[in-house]
């Protein structure tokens, strides 16, 4: 049982391009979670997504960051014309519907460097 | 704006040693305080606490949640060199899907 698959693991963008990050969920979740980890802080919520739908883009920044989750493939967060401070470490996490809902479980993360 | 804080930021003991580990919170319509294992890659789920005064246990490790003074403890017993991890502390609130997490402790075990 394959846990949160978050790839690439590494990213190297130049200022101005655009990154993909893109995250599979555990075998039968349908909740999919982004989170930020900035140098020397705690993991900030971004974004809570179902299948086809965005239910809570509250963390969000408001210009050059979209998330997805098709009916088929994996989530994508996408950063448009990233700038140096898009630079971190981006987490997936995944949970199941019901009540457990609470419990997130977190792939390995995707590093984000921009030059 | 919801809030965890975790103390101590850092800690380094020997092994065999026990450690206590803190996280405060203040967060609106509490649900659930969770704590996770951060090694180089996955935070590793540890404990979800719902309920004031019931102990969570797995193995070595213990966790309890104080809902009156909104505060929970990460217990290490016999501590070995593996346990050395960030050990992350997040909460969630009513009307909130995503966990507001702390900084994390970052804890290092000597032989």
């Amino acid at each position: 049982n394959a846990g949160v698959m978050q790839n690439p693991r590494h990213l190297v963008r130049r200022r101005g391009q655009e990154a993909r990050l893109r995250c599979s969920p555990m075998k039968g979740h349908s909740h999919v979670y982004w989170y930020r980890q900035l140098p020397e802080e705690g993991l900030k919520f971004m974004v809570y997504l179902q299948k086809e739908n965005i239910i809570d883009e509250s963390g969000m920044p408001k210009e050059r960051f979209s998330a997805e989750f098709p009916k088929e493939g994996p989530s994508i967060l996408r950063i448009q014309q990233v700038v140096r401070g898009d630079s971190a470490a981006y987490f997936c996490a995944s949970s199941p519907a019901g009540t457990v809902k609470n419990i997130q479980y977190f792939g390995a993360g995707t590093r984000l460097s921009v030059l | 704006e919801d809030k965890v804080v975790q103390s101590p930021l850092s800690l380094v003991v020997h092994e065999g040693d026990t450690v206590t580990l803190n996280c405060s919170y203040e967060v609106t319509n509490f649900r659930s305080l969770l704590w996770y294992k951060q090694e180089k890659k996955a935070p590793t789920f540890l404990f979800m606490l719902t309920s004031s005064g019931i102990e969570k246990k797995s193995g070595r490790l213990s966790s309890i949640l104080d809902k009156k003074e909104l505060f929970s403890i990460l217990n290490i017993t016999a501590t070995q060199t593996g346990d050395s991890a960030v050990y992350l502390c997040a909460a969630r609130g009513g009307g909130a899907d995503g966990l507001t997490f702390g900084k994390g402790t970052h804890l290092i075990i000597q032989p």
